[in-house]
């Protein structure tokens, strides 16, 4: 089986814009998790999905936000671009609910 | 509030050394926690679980509710045990939260 698959996998925007990663999870994984990875907060839970449904959400921003699509795929979105949201942000995707999440490489988003 | 904390940022051993990896948590109901680990230029990847009880990779874990710990242990470090290891307490809707990660080396 194919991996997570996440795109784009760098990106580098300007303060004020917005951004879009995108998430492709395992066949059959209907739940994807959202992560920002930074070197002073390290990982951070942003939310999940289950079946179109957020049924988790960490504690960000409102600027923050995320869908998931019918065929389990999923989108995240970042308005208003502040500096310190530059980060890696990890997918992960998981066939119940046990903890077991399978991650993406990640999209590097550095903002200037 | 859940936390987990990973006192140690990074962790020096040579080959063939004990390794304990130390991770405690605050948690008002029964934890589920786990080990994930980096390894170079790879993804973030399950290591082992507290309920399975399992050994992986000669790791091994024990959840110690009185502690609030739940420490990742090997006898006998090797090389490519050489990783980014997280502890991660499990909620609700595939919610985990991390520790900060320890950074383990493992010298020739």
């Amino acid at each position: 089986k194919a991996g997570v698959t996440q795109t784009p996998r760098y990106l580098i925007k300007t303060r004020g814009q917005q951004v879009t990663l995108s998430c492709s999870p395992i066949s059959g994984h209907r739940s994807v998790s959202w992560y920002q990875q930074t070197p002073g907060q390290g990982l951070q839970f942003l939310f999940e999905y289950f079946s179109e449904t957020q049924r988790n959400k960490g504690n960000f921003p409102g600027r923050f936000s995320g869908r998931q699509f019918s065929n389990s795929r999923s989108e995240m979105n970042v308005s208003t671009l502040e500096l310190g949201d530059s980060a890696l942000y990890l997918c992960a995707s998981s066939l119940k609910e046990t903890g077991e999440l399978f991650f993406g490489e990640g999209s590097r988003l550095t903002v200037l | 509030a859940q936390r987990v904390t990973q006192p140690e940022k990074l962790l020096s051993v040579f080959k063939g050394a004990p390794v304990e990896l130390k991770c405690n948590y605050s948690y008002s109901g029964s934890p589920e926690l786990f080990w994930y680990v980096q390894y170079s230029r790879q993804r973030l990847q399950l290591l082992l679980r507290h309920i399975s009880r399992e050994s992986i990779k000669g790791f091994t874990a024990d959840l110690n509710k009185g502690e609030t710990s739940f420490h990742l242990k090997k006898p006998f470090a090797q090389e490519e045990d050489s990783a980014m290891y997280y502890c991660a307490l499990f909620n609700a809707g595939n919610m985990l939260t991390f520790g900060g990660g320890t950074r383990l080396m493992v010298k020739p």
